[in-house]
């Protein structure tokens, strides 16, 4: 099956500086692929998504980049805000269903 | 993801005993999901249903069952013979190729 693996694990920021995580899937057959976010003790919220057809997609303060040939992804975060604490989760798709990376907990410094 | 409820929040049971977690969904979506998180890991499948009346395992199926005889119901059901049933158990329900969590139901088992 689908293994996604991320990194880092942890990683501490301070505010308004930049945040990326990495992650390698290994099905070539992925097409999709989602990022979450999920604060202690709660749902993981979806913040952005790419399919396979696309190399990158943006969204206010946080992007997303996709190289298919190398089968990997990144999220990026911009101006990073105390807010944007949490554990955040890579996911890769193939026939509907999620396989997930084992998480990266950010921290933003004041 | 406001149309997911899962109750209860939190729930406590014996070893030995099995114990089924409510799903509930009024998205109108087809598929729904059953996935379980363990500290410091990422989501892993245990079922899935794309339609009612049928569904699949996914990769930790082992000592749970599910039914799906509605499309907004998905339970599930730990069986005594789940080894590690102590976890917190997210149920998600898709459209496209988006998922969408619900709050959660944080299991513990003594």
């Amino acid at each position: 099956g689908e293994n996604v693996e991320q990194h880092p694990s942890t990683l501490s920021v301070q505010e308004g500086d930049s945040a990326v995580i990495k992650c390698t899937y290994s099905d070539s057959a992925s097409n999709y692929f989602p990022w979450y976010k999920q604060e202690l003790g709660k749902r993981p919220q979806l913040i952005i998504d790419i399919r396979s057809n696309v190399g990158e997609k943006k969204d206010q303060r946080i992007a997303v980049t996709l190289n298919k040939t190398a089968k990997h992804f990144s999220l990026h975060i911009t101006e990073t805000q105390p807010e944007d604490s949490a554990v955040y989760f890579c996911a890769a798709s193939r026939d509907y269903k999620l396989s997930f990376g084992a998480g990266t907990t950010v921290t933003v410094r004041a | 993801d406001g149309g997911i409820t899962q109750s209860p929040k939190y729930l406590f049971r014996k070893e030995g005993q099995n114990v089924t977690l409510s799903c509930e969904q009024n998205l109108n979506h087809d598929a729904m999901y059953w996935y379980r998180q363990d500290p410091g890991q990422g989501l892993r499948l245990i079922y899935y249903s794309q339609i009612v009346n049928d569904f699949q395992k996914g990769d930790i199926a082992e000592g749970y069952s599910v039914s799906r005889e509605k499309k907004e119901s998905f339970p599930l059901t730990v069986t005594s013979a789940q080894k590690n049933p102590t976890a917190f158990y997210l149920c998600a329900t898709q459209t496209g190729y988006e998922q969408y969590f619900g709050p959660g139901t944080r299991l513990t088992v003594t």
